[in-house]
């Protein structure tokens, strides 16, 4: 199985300052006849499903704001918000979709300092 | 609009049956892949099964293997889990996803609390 493993656990940042997330694959999510990395970002907000963000570890999902960017190739990734604002509190997960068991991280929790 | 509608949730005794269901509308069901995704109350997503638009090709978790099933009816674009033999482990809110080729699922419906508990 693929270990998706987030750092940190969790993260304060101040409002209008960025917030980076890191995601590790216990093997690379590289698919060589593509090229494509098969990595997901989502975020969940309380009481609420989680919401795609970025597939193909850098392609934002049609509707998420440009400050949302996804980056990292094979084994590592990272998810980046510029300039934090009050409605991007949540838990941002990343996913492997590379092959199953398909796997997720176990999280980050981001907040505002 | 897609949306996702799970149902059939509640709290069974340890050792008992339940059938999730999630009727999906606003896409053409028969052309995805479908996913079940659990997530336990205060934890992370934990992927369950997701099973292929024809069927043809389904795939579980380890710890529920043997225990659960998926399955689908696309004519009345919906999707099922039938869980067996639930332990106090099972218990978490269940999320069906639509998930396409590549398997990355991009929408979920609200989700259903199954609770087992003695």
């Amino acid at each position: 199985d693929i270990v998706m493993t987030q750092s940190p656990d969790s993260l304060a940042v101040s409002l209008g300052e960025r917030a980076t997330i890191n995601c590790k694959s216990s093997q690379s999510v590289l698919y060589s006849s593509n090229n494509k990395n098969y990595l997901a970002w989502y975020q969940q907000k309380p009481g609420q499903p989680p919401k795609l963000l970025i597939y193909w570890a850098s392609t934002r999902e049609s509707g998420v704001p440009d400050r949302f960017s996804g980056s990292g190739s094979g084994t590592d990734f990272t998810l980046t918000i510029t300039s934090l604002q009050a409605e991007d509190v949540a838990v941002y997960y990343c996913h492997q979709y590379y092959s199953f068991p398909i796997t997720f991280g176990q999280g980050t929790r981001l907040e505002i300092k | 609009e897609v949306q996702l509608v799970e149902s059939g949730g509640g709290l069974v005794q340890p050792g008992g049956s339940l059938r999730l269901s999630c009727a999906g509308s606003g896409f053409i069901f028969s052309r995805y892949w479908m996913t079940w995704v659990r997530q336990a109350p205060g934890k992370g997503l934990e992927w369950v099964a997701s099973i292929k638009k024809d069927g043809s090709e389904i795939y579980y978790m380890d710890s529920v293997k043997g225990r659960f099933t998926i399955s689908r009816d696309n004519a009345k674009s919906s999707l099922f889990l039938q869980m067996n033999s639930l332990r106090v482990e099972d218990t978490a809110v269940y999320y069906c996803a639509r998930t396409d080729i590549d398997k990355i699922s991009d929408n979920w419906g609200q989700g259903t609390l199954v609770t087992v508990s003695s």
